[in-house]
């Protein structure tokens, strides 16, 4: 069966500090891949989607950008924090862009 | 302005009580419709997802309905029980790749 893995679950970081998030699928192959944000009492954001290794489309401009280095991961980076970038970021996975996605269950995000 | 809304945005009921939640769309062209599940601090689960032939469709004791003519759809709860407790996200696919636009959710209660 297919699983997603995102990690940390919660992470706290001070304004103007870099972000790695990272997102693994397994039992799955060349799946399109999901980058989110929620933030409170919102509604999901898409940030990005891949469709394949190296293949990364930004929905919104910001000061954020993922990778995928390899087929089932999926990173999410800043270089610096702003308090913006708070919230809940989700990563998903679907095998179309017709097909429901399957989220991981998220990052907690706290800029201080 | 969202093209996907939402009502009401939040809603408590008893245990055992039916609920309706709503769904109405702007976005064309229309691929699918999806309901989601997203309990507190956790990725959303799939519930149901249905394309424009589809009137209605069971998952369960969850029942989405959608009127592709008057762009709305709706999730239909019953006899609720304690853990239906969440936000429950409405997302409508554009036949345009990877546009999906995303409700507000609207944030369920059931209460013993």
């Amino acid at each position: 069966s297919q699983t997603i893995h995102q990690w940390p679950a919660t992470l706290v970081q001070p304004v103007g500090s870099p972000l790695s998030l990272e997102c693994t699928v397994e039992g799955t192959s060349n799946p399109n891949l999901y980058w989110y944000r929620q933030a409170a009492g919102r509604g999901l954001q898409l940030l990005f989607y891949s469709v394949g290794i190296g293949q990364i489309s930004s929905e919104v401009p910001q000061n954020l950008s993922a990778s995928r280095p390899q087929d089932r991961q999926f990173i999410l980076s800043s270089k610096k924090l702003l308090l913006s970038d708070s919230g809940f970021y989700l990563c998903a996975w679907s095998t179309s862009s017709n097909q429901p996605q399957h989220f991981g269950d998220g990052t907690r995000l706290s800029i201080l | 302005k969202n093209q996907v809304e939402q009502s009401p945005q939040s809603l408590i009921i008893l245990e055992g009580k039916n609920c309706t939640l709503q769904c109405n769309y702007t976005v064309s062209p229309f691929s699918n419709l999806r309901w989601y599940k997203q309990d507190t601090g956790r990725g959303p689960v799939s519930l149901t997802i249905m394309t424009f032939s589809e009137n209605t469709k069971s998952n369960g004791r969850y029942t989405a309905t959608l009127d592709a003519d008057t762009k709305q759809s709706s999730l239909h709860i019953t006899a609720s029980q304690l853990s239906d407790s969440a936000s429950y996200i409405c997302v409508v696919l554009s036949d345009s790749r990877n546009d999906m636009r995303f409700g507000a959710g609207t944030r369920l209660t059931v209460k013993p």
